[in-house]
């Protein structure tokens, strides 16, 4: 099992509607959550990062965690074109290193 | 805040010789840089963590003769490839973490170099 899973996708979704990426995590004790996105040739950037349980809203992002059930989630809102990217779940488990998820692909179709 | 600079950000080199590639961090003391290798349409692999002032811890399958690692300030962390390849072409990122204006263990990626190896 990986330790931080996340669906491949691609997920495609129309212009205007709500994008939901979600992510699992098998560290229980993990107690911070960050998702990226990363543009196709870019490095990837901080978009979200979350702490406690519930929701956390940033414009039109909003960080969803519930540590019961180990899942982390991101809505995007009002999906734009631009939001096309990869967007990586990030869990700290205590290591030095965030543990990476493999990424979710957005498709926002105009 | 929290700007992570990378120089260069493209490199051409041809076989058997090194190159060198810079991290800084620009507004903020990184106690921690991250060294990442990412091959096409592949996930993030991490492949060292530097301290300043200490040596770097390499990832299980990471050879530390080929890929040095020097972390001499709290502001600058440097990666050399040692006589690359051609398998060795890749994008290369760094990323720091520190007292950054958010600091629970936030991790600010530069943008990258891609190499190139002829």
């Amino acid at each position: 099992q990986k330790e931080v899973e996340q669906n491949s996708g691609p997920l495609s979704v129309p212009e205007g509607a709500i994008a939901s990426l979600n992510c699992t995590y098998s560290d229980r004790g993990s107690q911070s959550f960050f998702w990226y996105r990363q543009y196709s040739g870019k490095s990837p950037e901080l978009i979200m990062s979350i702490y406690s349980n519930g929701d956390k809203e940033d414009g039109r992002f909003t960080a969803q965690l519930n540590k019961a059930s180990q899942y982390v989630s991101l809505l995007i809102r009002d999906s734009q074109p631009s939001d096309s990217a990869t967007y990586l779940c990030a869990v700290d488990t205590g290591r030095r290193a965030l543990t990476f998820g493999s990424g979710t692909r957005l498709q926002v179709q105009p | 805040g929290a700007v992570v600079s990378q120089h260069p950000s493209w490199v051409i080199c041809k076989s058997g010789t090194s190159v060198k590639i810079e991290c800084r961090s620009l507004d903020f003391q990184a106690t921690t840089m991250f060294w990442y290798r990412q091959f096409p349409k592949q996930s993030l692999m991490l492949m060292a963590t530097s301290n300043e002032g200490s040596k770097a811890t390499y990832e299980q399958g990471v050879e530390k003769d080929k890929f040095l690692i020097n972390h001499a300030s709290l502001t600058l962390s440097t990666l050399t490839v040692t006589s690359a390849h051609p398998e060795d072409s890749s994008f290369y990122i760094c990323s720091a973490k520190g007292q950054a204006p958010s600091s629970y263990n936030e991790q600010f990626f530069g943008p990258g170099t891609r190499l190139t190896v002829l």
